[in-house]
C-alpha cells in the first residue's frame, strides 16, 4: 500500500496562473480532506468529501475547487493563485467507523 | 466554531518527561486525538482519546482528559531526541467528519 500519495511536491506559480494538486488513496477510505498549513499555524480544513460523489466546504474555501473524481482521487483546483495562498497543502484520508485520519506528505506551494 | 489551543513551544532535556498541554471548546467533541509531524512530513496520530475516557496509556504516551475543563495533555516519559517534532491537538465530534486541529507545539529535546 502506497497510503496517500500527493502530486507535485513543490510548485511555484505566478500571480493568476492556475493549477490543480492531485490526492489518491490507496486503501479504499470514505472520506477524503484537503487541508492548508501555514507557517506557525494549525491545519486548517480547505474542503473534504465524505463519500464518493459529495464535497463540502470547510473552515477555508475561498479560491479552491474540489473534485472527488472516483473513491480513489480527490483533486484540489486553483483557479486564479494568489500570494495569500502560499501553503503547505496536505491531503488526507479516513474510514467511516474508524478514527485515524492518514495524511500524505504534502504540496509546498509558492505563487509570487 | 469550535476552536483548539495549544502553547506554541516546549523544551525539555533528554530522559526528562514532555507535558504538551491543550484546550478545546467544543463540549460536543466526542474524539481527542494527538498528532505528530516530523520536518517536511505529514501528521501521524499517535494516539487518541474518547470522551468518555478519563486517561489513555501506549508505552512512553499517557493522554489526560479532564472533561470539565476541556483540557488534554499528552506526557511523553523519557524524551528521547527523536520525539522532536511538532504536536497536533484534535477534536472531532463525528466518526466520519472533519477534526478541528491546535496550532502545533514544537517540542525540542536537548541532549
Amino acid at each position: 500500500n502506497a497510503g496517500v500519495t500527493q502530486t507535485p511536491k513543490f510548485q511555484v506559480l505566478k500571480t493568476g496562473q492556475s493549477m490543480t494538486l492531485q490526492c489518491a488513496q490507496d486503501m479504499n477510505h470514505n472520506s477524503m480532506y484537503w487541508y492548508r498549513q501555514d507557517p506557525g499555524m494549525g491545519l486548517r480544513l480547505i474542503y473534504y468529501s465524505a463519500s464518493e460523489g459529495t464535497t463540502d466546504k470547510g473552515e477555508v474555501p475561498n479560491g479552491y475547487n474540489v473534485s472527488r473524481l472516483n473513491k480513489r482521487e480527490f483533486s484540489l483546483r486553483l483557479e486564479s493563485a494568489a500570494p495569500s495562498q502560499t501553503s503547505v497543502y496536505f491531503c488526507a484520508s479516513k474510514n467511516r467507523g474508524h478514527y485515524e485520519q492518514y495524511f500524505g506528505p504534502g504540496t509546498r506551494l509558492t505563487v509570487t | 466554531g469550535e476552536d483548539v489551543e495549544q502553547s506554541l513551544f516546549l523544551s525539555v532535556r533528554e530522559g526528562d518527561s514532555s507535558v504538551i498541554n491543550c484546550t478545546y471548546t467544543d463540549s460536543s467533541s466526542t474524539y481527542l486525538y494527538w498528532y505528530k509531524q516530523e520536518p517536511g512530513a505529514g501528521l501521524q496520530l499517535l494516539t487518541y482519546i474518547f470522551s468518555n475516557m478519563d486517561m489513555k496509556q501506549d508505552q512512553r504516551l499517557t493522554v489526560l482528559l479532564n472533561k470539565k475543563d476541556k483540557h488534554l495533555s499528552l506526557r511523553i516519559a523519557d524524551t528521547q531526541t527523536g520525539d522532536s517534532a511538532i504536536y497536533f491537538c484534535a477534536e472531532s465530534n463525528t466518526n466520519a467528519g472533519k477534526s478541528t486541529f491546535g496550532d502545533g507545539t514544537t517540542l525540542t529535546v536537548k541532549p
